[in-house]
């Protein structure tokens, strides 16, 4: 069993749909949860991190942490085409500069 | 925000060559750096941990003499491919921070290496 699952997609929704990622982990260790918006070819950058349980938001995005259910959710309000890119989830039990344990990333194309 | 430069950003070389990467953070100290191989499709691999002066620490299965990895300065690592072969073939990215627990990891845009 991998440490961490994501559904790779590809998800393809219409401009101004919401849109709901998840990841699934098995390690009870983890502590710290990212998400991470990577371009083709280029380096992932941080969309928002989230310690131990708890929702956030920031803008048109919002990250949910279940640790009772080892389960993560990253949504998406109002989607745009910009927001068409690979969404990677990674967790660290240590810390956001430490160890990062990557889900395989979720493809999302966002449609005119 | 920090910027982190890789070089090159893509190169293709023979089997049996090396092939040296270089990794930047251009407007911080790294005191740590990461590097990661990504296959198409597949998620990011963390290969290594390399602080600045130490050796770096390798994750099980990583060659450490196949993948050599110097951490010479605050800014600047380097990893070196040794006698690259075609499996060899991957998107090496690396990433770097300040080392404080929670700080981020800022990525650099990656590394094509196509080795025929």
């Amino acid at each position: 069993q991998k440490e961490v699952e994501q559904d790779p997609g590809p998800l393809s929704v219409p401009e101004g749909a919401i849109v709901s990622l998840n990841c699934t982990y098995s390690n009870s260790a983890f502590q710290y949860f990212m998400w991470y918006r990577q371009y083709s070819r280029k380096g992932p950058e941080l969309l928002m991190y989230t310690y131990s349980s708890g929702n956030k938001e920031d803008g048109r995005f919002t990250a949910q942490v279940d640790k009772s259910s080892k389960y993560i959710s990253l949504f998406i309000r109002d989607s745009q085409p910009s927001d068409s890119a690979t969404y990677l989830c990674a967790m660290s039990a240590t810390g956001t500069a430490s160890k990062l344990t990557f889900g395989t990333g979720t493809r999302l194309q966002v449609t005119l | 925000g920090a910027v982190v430069s890789q070089h090159p950003s893509w190169v293709i070389c023979k089997s049996g060559t090396s092939v040296k990467i270089e990794c930047r953070s251009l407007d911080f100290q790294a005191t740590t750096m990461f590097w990661y191989r990504q296959f198409p499709k597949k998620s990011l691999m963390l290969m290594a941990t390399s602080n600045e002066g130490s050796k770096a620490t390798y994750e099980q299965g990583v060659e450490k003499d196949k993948f050599l990895i110097n951490h010479a300065s605050l800014t600047l690592s380097t990893l070196t491919v040794t006698s690259a072969h075609p499996e060899d073939s991957s998107f090496y990215i690396c990433s770097a921070t300040p080392g404080l627990a929670d700080n981020e990891q800022f990525f650099g845009p990656g590394t094509r290496l196509t080795v025929l």
